[in-house]
């Protein structure tokens, strides 16, 4: 199930740029690639998702390696808001029956912003 | 437009007991998911659920543990005879027909004493 690699931790400054890495080499050609975030004591949050192309949100960036092996989410500029543990997802999109829903989370990475 | 509401939030039991844990999801949606989280570990899905049907369950434990989404009314997670390993954060998510995001609700913690 563990299909994704992240970092455990990371740090930034606020108002500074993060760039938050993911590996999934074995990806496969209908999976997309999901981000949810969990900030203390609350369920996950949707940040973004894509399939080939970056993507951009009002959140958050997503910048896909050419060969879909690796993925990065870019938070622009962190708040101390942004403070959560950063969950990527891969997610068939061949998904149509009793695999809804299931999401294997992982362990992500805990991004800690100091102001 | 109210997101998806789980309650109690806070829950305390002692071995033995049931647990009812409830959830009501976005208006519109009618796929609800249930997922577990125990203490300093990631989310770990359970139960998938439509309207009156269970569509995947693979993650329930065999045992005491049983869920259902009613015609009428939240979805409920019962946890018969809790044992303190069952201590842990049930988070509810909902969603409309197939769609790339889950909404997830806040989380009932359970404490088993």
């Amino acid at each position: 199930d563990a299909k994704t690699t992240q970092p455990n931790s990371m740090e930034s400054n606020e108002e500074e740029p993060v760039h938050l890495p993911c590996n999934h080499s074995t990806i496969s050609g209908t999976d997309y690639i999901h981000w949810y975030r969990q900030l203390p004591s609350q369920g996950p949050e949707y940040v973004i998702h894509g399939l080939t192309s970056n993507v951009n949100n009002r959140m958050a960036s997503l910048a896909i390696a050419e060969d879909r092996k690796s993925s990065t989410l870019i938070l622009h500029r962190a708040t101390l808001r942004d403070a959560a543990v950063y969950y990527c997802i891969l997610r068939d999109s061949a998904d149509r029956g009793s695999t809804l829903g299931r999401l294997y989370f992982g362990r992500g990475t805990q991004l800690t912003v100091w102001p | 437009n109210a997101g998806v509401m789980q309650n109690p939030r806070h829950l305390v039991r002692r071995r033995g007991q049931e647990a009812r844990l409830r959830c009501s999801p976005m208006k519109g949606h009618s796929h609800v998911y249930w997922y577990r989280q125990l203490p300093e570990e990631g989310l770990k899905f359970m139960v998938y659920l439509q309207k009156e049907n269970i569509i995947d369950e693979s993650g329930m434990p065999k045992e005491r543990f049983s869920a259902e989404f009613p015609k009428e009314g939240p979805s409920i997670l019962r946890i018969q005879q809790v044992v303190r390993g069952d201590s842990a954060a049930y988070f509810c998510a909902s969603s409309p027909q197939w769609t790339g995001e889950l909404f997830f609700g806040e989380g009932s913690r359970l404490t088993v004493l």
